[in-house]
């Protein structure tokens, strides 16, 4: 089974922090993907990545940017956390087209 | 976009009876996974069933693509089964568009 591994299962920053959320994956999966997911909304798209240095926007990108420097590794980034970003992050990889995508622990991030 | 929806949003058993939660989706879809998401946050994949029946210890799933819905069976509850579960499905692309949700709490 793949494993997804993120970097923290709780995190409390201060508003305008720089916050970073790492995901790691095992499997050599070629996409990655970060999805927030709030009461009565859902899980939603942030961002995904189909390859080393490869993104794409997707449902709400806007107060974030991502990072995947390595096939492994990809990061969330909030450049300046707002509370509005409060929420539950989750990561997950999946290979290419065969659209069954593997899920991490989560981060529940709380902005102060 | 393709929508998805499930029912019922909210289920209630004791333990030992069995359930059937149900996944309408509105378009062809290529895949079709369902997902328990534990109390602490996790979502642990179930099945990966974009058509036909699968089986998995008290746990079953049957897709009907041509009619554009999915079934997912618990049997003989256990309170570990309590939970949301997620069905998703994806459409000639890599991102998966989920469901509303069923909450399911098991009472000894």
């Amino acid at each position: 089974d793949v494993k997804v591994t993120q970097s923290s299962r709780y995190l409390v920053k201060r508003t305008g922090e720089k916050v970073f959320l790492e995901c790691v994956q095992d499997m050599d999966h070629e996409n990655m993907f970060w999805y927030r997911q709030d009461p009565g909304l859902g899980l939603r798209l942030i961002y995904f990545s189909y390859d080393v240095k490869m993104k794409e926007k997707g449902d709400i990108p806007e107060g974030y940017s991502v990072s995947r420097e390595k096939k492994e590794r990809f990061s969330l980034i909030l450049e300046s956390a707002s509370t509005n970003q409060t929420s539950m992050y989750l990561c997950a990889a999946g290979r290419t087209n065969s659209y069954e995508q593997y899920f991490g622990p989560g981060t529940r991030l709380t902005v102060t | 976009g393709i929508q998805v929806e499930q029912s019922p949003p909210d289920l209630i058993l004791q333990e030992g009876a069995n359930s059937t939660l149900r996944c309408n989706f509105s378009d062809s879809v290529n895949n079709l996974q369902w997902f328990h998401q534990n109390p602490w946050g996790q979502l642990i994949n179930l099945f990966y069933i974009p058509s036909g029946t699968k089986q998995n210890g008290r746990l079953s799933a049957t897709t009907v693509a041509t009619e554009r819905y999915s079934l997912l069976y618990i049997s003989s509850s256990q309170t570990t089964d309590s939970g949301v579960y997620f069905c998703a499905v994806t459409r000639n692309t890599d991102k998966l568009i989920f469901g509303t949700g069923t909450r399911l709490q098991v009472f000894p």
